[in-house]
């Protein structure tokens, strides 16, 4: 069975930095792409980007291009998604997700539970 | 960027009923590279259709998707209590990848 388990929820300061993961089991991690989706408070989905995990090849939405960055440690299958500098603009569920096929042009099967994340002074 | 424009935004709707949600895009969608989500309130999106038609696993078959190029049908034929959440659609042919705002179906 295919499970996909994110670090708890997280509240931070304006300008901290954050890294939450997403740790993977019960499939071989480095062949399926991962990404991960936004949802700001009572709002919809936003793509952000994915990454293979098997060579680290990363694609960003523009709109998340230079706000975070993704990454995976192969090692123990796990994604993160991390921020340098937090906003409260940031305030939202935060899900990662697998590619129900190897194949990059393919969506979302596969999701973790959410993490929370609240920036706010 | 492929923008996706769901109509309408609520229907209401009671048990039994068929529900049809419409998923517009801006520009053609390759390849039908088209799904359909549902999301209940405090959940993970679910994932019903891909490739526009084809239902994912163990979803029934009163959920159907229909359509190509830039207009996409979600179909719910009968309307069970646990149909009522919001769906969203999803193209996943061209980058950046984009979803609908979303169509909420609500008991009426």
């Amino acid at each position: 069975e295919v499970q996909l388990v994110q670090s708890g929820a997280e509240v931070k300061k304006p300008g901290e930095s954050l890294k939450i993961s997403c740790t993977a089991s019960g499939y071989s991690f480095t062949s399926y792409w991962i990404g991960w989706v936004r949802q700001m408070p009572g709002k919809g989905l936003e793509w952000m980007g994915i990454i293979h995990p098997g060579d680290s090849e990363t694609r960003y939405s523009p709109s998340f291009q230079g706000q975070v960055t993704i990454s995976v440690d192969k090692s123990i299958s796990t994604a993160y998604l991390q921020w340098s500098s937090l906003k409260a603009s940031d305030t939202a569920m935060y899900y990662c997700a697998r590619l129900s096929r190897a194949a990059a042009v393919n969506p979302f099967d596969d999701w973790g539970q959410g993490t929370l994340v609240t920036v706010s002074s | 960027e492929i923008v996706l424009t769901q109509s309408p935004g609520t229907l209401s709707l009671s048990p039994g009923e068929r529900a049809t949600l419409s998923c517009r895009a801006s520009q053609s969608v390759s390849s039908s590279y088209l799904a359909w989500y549902q999301q209940k309130p405090g959940q993970a999106p679910r994932l019903l259709i891909y490739g526009a038609s084809s239902r994912a696993t163990g979803i029934p078959d009163t959920f159907s998707g229909s359509g190509s190029g830039t207009d996409f049908t979600l179909t719910i034929s009968r309307l069970e209590p646990e149909d009522f959440a919001v769906y969203y659609c999803h193209q996943y042919g061209s980058s950046p990848r984009t979803f609908g705002q979303g169509t909420k179906v609500e008991i009426k």
